[in-house]
């Protein structure tokens, strides 16, 4: 059975920092590509960065490019997001998620985790 | 960045009737490579993580009811829930996951009893 599990927030100032981890099981980490998508509640779905199966690539929505950093750990089965210079837009709910296929960044998600509460605020 | 547009914002539909969600794409989906559109719905209940319904535009995920159905081809598409059942109250949401990154959602759909 295919298990993600995020961790990592909480509350933190405008200005502040954070890494937010992903534990994965059930599958073979390193063939898929791993997503983070947000959520301010009640709104809608907000895609915020994707790392390649292989980790040499990733992209990053417009709104946290050069801010956020996602990264993998094959060894330990981990996918992470590091938050710098968080704002109080970046308060949400973030998932991980994985891709459906395998060798590629473009691909549905078909499992995600529950989420983590990050919310931005002094 | 392409832009997917999803119509209604919500909709209320007695139990047994048929409920019609559509997104729109500012660009085409369709990859003409190999005739696939990349078009994935998602469904969103309250408390819960989104979850895979539709993708390749009309190909069901595995385990979902065959009253879902994904429809559509280039900029347009249509997820239509046949028969809904009180289960089906959620928010559903369109993805495009062709071109670059970002994998762009669409606004979201709620879906209520009337």
């Amino acid at each position: 059975e295919v298990q993600l599990v995020e961790s990592g927030g909480v509350v933190v100032q405008p200005g502040g920092s954070l890494r937010l981890s992903c534990a994965v099981s059930g599958f073979t980490f390193e063939d898929y590509s791993m997503h983070w998508v947000r959520q301010i509640p009640g709104k809608g779905l907000e895609w915020v960065a994707v790392i390649r199966w292989d980790g040499y690539d990733s992209y990053y929505a417009d709104s946290v490019k050069g801010r956020f950093t996602i990264s993998r750990d094959t060894s330990k089965n981990s996918l992470y997001l590091q938050m710098n210079s968080l704002r109080s837009d970046d308060t949400a709910l973030y998932y991980c998620a994985k891709g459906s296929l395998s060798d590629t960044v473009m691909s549905p998600f078909d499992s995600w985790g529950q989420g983590t509460l990050v919310t931005v605020s002094s | 960045d392409i832009v997917m547009t999803q119509s209604p914002d919500s909709l209320a539909v007695s139990l047994g009737e048929r409920a019609t969600i559509n997104c729109k794409s500012s660009q085409s989906l369709l990859y003409s490579s190999n005739n696939k559109n990349y078009l994935a719905w998602y469904q969103q209940k309250p408390g819960q993580p989104p979850k895979l319904l539709i993708y390749w535009a009309s190909t069901r995920e595995f385990g979902v009811p065959d009253r879902f159905s994904g429809s559509g081809s280039g900029t347009d598409f249509t997820l239509t829930i046949s028969s809904l059942q009180a289960e089906d109250v959620a928010v559903y949401y369109c993805q495009r996951y062709y071109h670059d990154p970002p994998l762009t959602f669409g606004g979201g759909t709620k879906v209520e009893i009337k």
